[in-house]
């Protein structure tokens, strides 16, 4: 059972935006750094953005992450048929002594 | 280039125990809190727990009691034991990287802290059937 809520899928055409949301509580996302994670069918999860708003090198652009109170949003713009996975933000939750992940999101690029 | 390598048995009964070994090479295995993930069929991710290189543990609460990280800094490695699997436990299982630490103005228990994965294994399928 996550504790950090994610919509189930959104899509968009080549070229649009997406975002997605992360909905989490004061003890995960309200006091801690949110990162976010690709995973490409049949494939390990890949780091995408790290401390809310940050990607880790070879990550691109279109990419983005951003955090307010207990809610994050990545943003994928110029979306690309290669960007069709599922999406995860992930935390640590002071309460449960544990990291924590979302529900995770499917992208579709119609 | 740090990398990970995994390895363990992929098919177990119920009431077997799970044994996983993950291997760090090309990288340091100090200042680091390696992680096990795993992800059942058509399900998202779930955080089992982490070590650091002075053996401390932290786990899932679902998982306490029947989950054991253990790690061998001499050969670069950690492990993972669950005991008493079900079917439940069917899952791929990946070991990682993880970051961990706190942010400016922090206070303890409170925050802010950041906890994240940067390098991950494929992954172990894992299948517990009778």
């Amino acid at each position: 059972q996550s504790v950090l809520t994610q919509p189930p899928s959104v899509s968009a055409a080549p070229g649009q935006k997406v975002t997605i949301s992360c909905s989490g509580d004061s003890s995960n996302i309200g006091n801690n750094y949110v990162s976010w994670y690709q995973q490409l069918p049949g494939t390990a999860p890949k780091l995408l953005i790290f401390d809310n708003d940050k990607r880790p090198s070879g990550i691109p652009d279109r990419f983005s992450g951003s955090k307010s109170g207990t809610s994050a949003t990545l943003g994928i713009t110029g979306l690309q048929t290669g960007d069709e996975a599922d999406y995860y933000c992930g935390t640590w939750d002071t309460s449960l002594s544990a990291g924590v992940f979302g529900t995770g999101t499917e992208v579709t690029v119609l | 280039q740090v990398q990970l390598n995994q390895w363990g048995a992929g098919l177990l009964k119920p009431s077997e125990t799970l044994s996983l070994t993950c291997a760090v090479h090309g990288g340091s295995f100090s200042g680091y809190y390696w992680t096990w993930v795993r992800q059942p069929p058509g399900k998202g991710l779930e955080y089992l727990g982490r070590i650091n290189h002075s053996g401390d543990t932290m786990y899932s609460p679902s998982l306490r009691g029947r989950l054991t990280i253990s790690m061998d800094m001499s050969k670069n490695q950690f492990s993972l034991r669950l005991n008493s699997v079900t079917a439940a436990d069917t899952a791929v299982y990946f070991c990682a990287r993880g970051h961990y630490g706190s942010g400016p103005y922090y206070t303890p228990n409170v925050g802010p802290y950041y906890y994240y994965m940067d390098v991950w294994t494929t992954g172990t399928t894992v299948t517990v059937s009778s």
